[in-house]
């Protein structure tokens, strides 16, 4: 079983619509959790983290559930330029210090 | 705007060939990564180091080295290119003790025919 799993994928979605990406770990000592974004062919860069009490930027919310170990990313009124790969992150922050990523989930609004 | 660089950004070699990649960041970071990543597929990390003169192999095996001199340097090296090396190579960095984020190069996208 890897250490950070996510929804397989693709999700395929009507502009407008609400998307929910949900993402599980094992590891309970992971210390910090992030979402990141990847666009096709580019670097993965820095969507939002995630804190235990929730945080929203926006059109975006992201939930962290310490005692499910589970994570959720939620996008409210999706646009054409949210497609994107969303990839959930864990860092351990212990000894070995260890970012985990998932494999990713992709996602495609249609117009 | 993270300060983390690669060079080259393509590069297109034949077989046999020593190829480095270049990394450098400007943020003093401590902690850099190297991941392969095919397109379409998941990033792999195949070099990590905690700083200087400490390098690690990640968790997918690979033919390349890396070394560490300086801080802000993490050059990635391939002694003799393979057709199977062809991919991308993006080089990130984070701070230590800090929130854990990952900055990343924009990559090394290689060929080797």
């Amino acid at each position: 079983r890897k250490e950070v799993e996510q929804d397989p994928g693709p999700f395929n979605v009507p502009e407008g619509a609400t998307v929910a990406f949900n993402c599980t770990y094992s590891n309970s000592a992971s210390q910090s959790f992030f979402w990141y974004r990847q666009d096709c062919r580019k670097e993965p860069k820095l969507l939002m983290s995630v804190y235990s009490s929730g945080n929203e930027d926006g059109r975006f919310t992201a939930q962290l559930n310490r005692a499910s170990q589970y994570i959720s990313l939620l996008i409210r009124d999706s646009k054409l330029s949210d497609s994107a790969t969303y990839l959930c992150v864990v860092n351990r922050q212990n000894r070995d210090d260890k970012i985990i990523f998932g494999k990713g989930t992709r996602l495609h609004i249609l117009p | 705007e993270a300060d983390i660089y690669q060079t080259p950004r393509y590069l297109v070699i034949g077989t046999g060939k020593k190829i480095t990649l270049e990394c450098s960041q400007t943020m003093g970071h401590d902690k850099m990564y190297w991941y392969q990543q095919d397109p379409g597929m998941e990033l792999h990390l195949i070099h990590y180091s905690y700083g200087v003169n400490s390098t690690e192999k990640g968790d997918l095996s690979s033919e390349s080295t890396v070394s560490r001199i300086r801080t802000e340097h993490f050059p990635l090296t391939l002694e003799s290119a393979r057709p199977s090396h062809t991919s991308q190579y993006l080089c990130a960095s984070s701070e230590v003790g800090g929130p854990g984020e990952l900055f990343f190069g924009e990559g090394s996208r290689l060929t080797v025919l």
